[in-house]
């Protein structure tokens, strides 16, 4: 089956610090890639929608200009959560689409735990 | 707006029992439901899928029946193993990529 990565998949920082994640699809070409933020005993929280070569679109609610998105390849998104404070501490998980249709299926990564100290 | 509900947050089921966990959507354009498992500090797991255009779907010792005139989805999970314990999330989709989630019942099975 289509496997998804992300990396790291646990990172403390402080405050005001910025930290990268990264989503990989390992042995498929993802068209579309998910950003999705889960806070402890909650759903999944679509944060935006990126395509490869463009720009990311941001669900409402969510600050673009904090949470940068970058889709440079079919095989790797990443997260950028910028000035991070004790809020932003969160799990953060991808998802990846082939885009083959009817179905676009999407596959998940395994998560990135993000503490800000 | 759209939405998705669970009626139950938790459910509790001796090993061996069949286990349901029902799903409520609003959106009545989605035509695609997932449900997931969420195993703690991971990722969600694909369990099964169904479209609008069935009502009912089976897998390996799971079922998913969806019913459109009440907009209900439900997952059932014949012989429950201490290994199904975990979180299981409803998602829908409807006219695009996106997914929308419930918001997840934890099931916890005792041996």
């Amino acid at each position: 089956g289509a496997v998804v990565s992300q990396h790291p998949s646990w990172v403390i920082c402080k405050s005001g610090t910025s930290v990268k994640i990264e989503c990989r699809s390992l042995d498929f070409q993802a068209t579309t890639m998910f950003w999705y933020r889960q806070f402890p005993k909650q759903s999944l929280m679509l944060m935006a929608t990126s395509n490869e070569g463009s720009k990311a679109t941001y669900e409402q609610g969510v600050e673009k200009d904090k949470f940068l998105i970058n889709h440079a390849s079919l095989t790797l998104s990443t997260l950028t959560v910028t000035s991070a404070h004790p809020e932003d501490s969160s799990f953060y998980i991808c998802s990846a689409s082939s885009g083959a249709v009817p179905y676009n299926e999407q596959f998940f990564g395994p998560g990135t735990r993000l503490t800000v100290l | 707006g759209e939405s998705v509900g669970l009626h139950l947050p938790t459910l509790s089921v001796q090993e061996g029992d069949n286990s349901i966990i029902n799903c409520a959507y609003s959106n009545s354009a989605s035509d695609y439901f997932i449900w997931y498992k969420q195993e703690s500090g991971k990722g969600p797991q694909f369990i099964i899928d169904i479209r609008s255009n069935m009502d009912k779907r089976q897998g390996q010792r799971v079922t998913v029946l969806l019913n459109k005139t009440v907009k209900h989805l439900s997952l059932q999970i014949a012989a429950t193993q201490p290994g199904d314990s975990a979180v299981y999330f409803c998602a829908e989709s409807g006219g695009s990529e996106k997914l929308v989630f419930g918001k997840g019942t934890k099931l916890t099975v005792n041996p």
